[in-house]
């Protein structure tokens, strides 16, 4: 079982719509979470960043932690075609290992359509 | 543009060859970590170097290496290759080493074993 699962789509909304995309990972000592955008071809890009449990909204975007059910998700409002891209979450553990890489999920591709 | 270089950008080589590839790092960061992206592995962390040291491993084969420069550029030696290793390579810095840093990602280099 990977550490971090997420569905890897294809996942096709009409422009203007409610995306909502999700992962959910398994080791508890997981504290920073993250998502990025990767446009194909690209390098992987952060939107967004959270620290434990919460919510952090970032103009159309917003990111929820829940670390009880060990699930995060982040919501893209408004969608437009520019936000056509592969999704990927990604974690990193605080430990005495000292190290920052990262875990990342599969990835969630995204079309929107006009 | 993350700041982060990497050189190549295509690579097309045979099978039992060997290459090397680039990565710059952004300006004051310490920390260089190398991933691959392949279609059916996802995104997986290889290795991270801090301020010339090795970090941290990840499932890095034993036929590939990498060393971080006084300079703080760092090259991933990919040696004896197979038709699996073709894949896009990531390099990624960050400015320290800890869980939680954000870390920039290149634009990186697609390689293709034939």
């Amino acid at each position: 079982q990977k550490e971090v699962e997420q569905d890897p789509g294809p996942l096709s909304v009409p422009e203007g719509a409610i995306v909502s995309l999700n992962c959910t990972y398994s080791n508890s000592a997981f504290q920073y979470f993250m998502w990025y955008r990767q446009y194909s071809r690209k390098g992987p890009e952060l939107l967004m960043y959270t620290y434990s449990s919460g919510n952090k909204e970032d103009g159309r975007f917003t990111a929820q932690v829940d670390k009880s059910s060990k699930y995060i998700s982040l919501f893209i409002r408004d969608s437009q075609p520019s936000d056509s891209a592969t999704y990927l979450c990604a974690m990193s553990a605080r430990g005495s290992s000292n190290t920052g890489k990262l875990i990342f999920g599969q990835g969630t591709t995204l079309q929107v359509k006009p | 543009d993350s700041g982060v270089t990497q050189t190549p950008k295509h690579l097309i080589t045979a099978t039992g060859q060997r290459v090397t590839l680039r990565c710059s790092p952004r300006s004051g960061d310490l920390s260089v970590y190398w991933y691959q992206q392949s279609l059916d592995q996802g995104l997986q962390f290889l290795i991270q170097y801090y301020n010339g040291e090795e970090r941290a491993k990840g499932n890095i084969l034993e036929r590939f290496s990498a060393q971080q420069f006084p300079d703080l550029h760092s090259e991933l030696n990919l040696s004896s290759l197979e038709l699996g290793d073709s894949a896009l390579y990531f390099c990624a810095s960050s400015v320290g080493l800890a869980g939680g840093e954000t870390q920039y990602f290149g634009p990186g280099t697609r390689l293709l074993v034939l």
